[in-house]
């Protein structure tokens, strides 16, 4: 258990929705980083937010966007969806100050768009 | 930017015998390793890190080894059980998490 809870678990869509993936990080843990897995592809990074700021973004296009809030929870959102997108969708929280390094990772979330 | 490389992508070992897993990386300023094993149906959890100041780590049954100049570091599982059955990825971050780059994981098959 790590602590970092995700919903939905599984979710289909269809091409041009928009989708909201939600995600509570650890308590106490400032910074979360959202990653896209697509089957078989280690976690590429999308951006990760520190105190509710983007703080460094990955090679993803504008309509992937997030928020992050002041209760440990936050956001993805992924507009005009495409085949492509197709992938678990996974956050991490960690703590910026002290030790660097360590992600705390949720179950994800499966998004299959048709 | 950071570009990782992963090798094997399938590993199949008897029990009891051991594992090595390595990647390579392209970004000279890299200066944090950490090792993921990801399980089905889970997130990657992280099992062992290195830090660019040290050349290995161990812990008890896994052991990573960097080799800054060659740019590249490995992982070792000796006495290998069922249970290591699972997806391994290495990842390499010059910074802070925001850069983390991860490899494409190797799936390590663990026969009894």
């Amino acid at each position: 258990e790590t602590g970092v809870t995700q919903s939905p678990t599984h979710l289909i869509k269809t091409r041009g929705q928009q989708v909201t993936l939600r995600c509570s990080s650890q308590s106490g843990h400032n910074t979360v980083s959202w990653y896209q897995q697509a089957l078989g592809q280690g976690p590429q990074f999308i951006f990760q937010y520190y105190r509710e700021e983007e703080n460094g973004r990955g090679n993803f296009p504008p309509r992937f966007s997030g928020l992050q809030f002041p209760n440990y929870s936050s956001e993805l959102n992924v507009n005009a969806l495409e085949l492509d997108d197709s992938a678990l969708y996974l956050c991490a929280s960690s703590l910026t100050s002290g030790v660097r390094g360590e992600l705390f990772f949720g179950e994800g979330s499966r998004l299959t768009v048709l | 930017g950071e570009n990782v490389e992963q090798h094997p992508s399938t590993l199949s070992v008897q029990e009891g015998d051991s594992a090595v897993i390595k990647c390579t990386y392209s970004d000279s300023a890299s200066n944090y390793f950490p090792w993921y094993k990801q399980e089905l149906g889970k997130g990657p959890q992280l099992i062992i890190d290195i830090r660019s100041n040290v050349g290995e780590k161990k812990d008890q049954r896994i052991a990573v080894t960097l080799n800054k100049t060659a740019k590249h570091f490995s992982l070792h599982i000796t006495e290998t059980q069922p249970e290591d059955s699972a997806v391994y990825f290495c990842a390499a971050s010059s910074g802070d998490n925001n850069d983390m780059r991860f490899g494409a994981g190797t799936r390590l098959t663990v026969k009894p």
